[in-house]
């Protein structure tokens, strides 16, 4: 198994473009969910997915739109993006069993994103 | 809010040390906390779930302990080795009676194991 796959692993943007990063999952995971990791703040937790076709906010989700057309896949778009959303994105996965997100969460490499 | 503090930010020891890597959490009604490693540049490995009800969970030189009431955790590593080298992250997860999920992050301790 994979496991949790990312695309691209690194990208440079100018300021007002668009992207979309993809994540990927073998483990036939419930729940996804996307990060992103700064100095000095730990990991914040962007938009989240607890099926396919759902998607719901997490802590810091302006600027970033998500999709969950297929289990598997777990997309995040930045629209048009800004300095602030330099960072490296993380995705992760679980099987959320009940009705929490009770278990362990599994992470992606990650991508480092740059703006300009 | 709840806030998750990892104290120290760096810490080195040698080869064949045990050591303790701490967490404290302001809110004491969390769900579980969960310890993560990561290694540069790359992405979080779960170590170990500690579920609200349990006091500690270990696997092979790793021993993780919850109090809740004093809002800690401690990641114990015994006979520690040059691979243990990265940075511990921890993480709680707390459910608001509305039913919303949501996990915090500390900023880390990054482990150098000194050959």
């Amino acid at each position: 198994n994979a496991g949790v796959t990312q695309t691209p692993k690194f990208r440079v943007l100018k300021t007002g473009q668009s992207m979309t990063l993809l994540c990927a999952q073998d483990m036939n995971h419930e729940y996804m969910y996307w990060y992103r990791q700064d100095p000095g703040m730990g990991l914040r937790l962007i938009h989240y997915s607890v099926g396919e076709g759902t998607t719901a906010k997490g802590e810091v989700p302006d600027g970033y739109n998500v999709s969950r057309l297929k289990k598997q896949n777990f997309l995040l778009g930045l629209e048009s993006a800004a300095p602030s959303q330099t960072s490296v994105y993380f995705c992760a996965s679980s099987y959320g069993v009940g009705a929490y997100m009770t278990d362990t969460q599994y992470f992606g490499p990650g991508t480092r994103l740059t703006v300009l | 809010k709840q806030e998750v503090t990892q104290i120290p930010a760096a810490l080195s020891v040698p080869e064949g040390e045990n050591l303790v890597l701490n967490c404290s959490f302001t809110d004491s009604a969390i769900y579980n906390l969960q310890w993560f490693r990561q290694d540069p540049g790359k992405g979080l490995t779960s170590l170990l779930l500690i579920q609200s009800s349990q006091r500690e969970q270990t696997s092979g030189r790793l021993n993780a302990s919850l109090d809740k009431s004093s809002g800690r955790s401690t990641l114990y590593i015994a006979a520690s080795q040059p691979g243990d080298s990265a940075t511990y992250l921890c993480a709680v997860r707390i459910i608001s009676n509305f039913g919303n999920e949501k996990l915090t992050f500390g900023t880390g301790t990054r482990l150098t194991i000194i050959p």
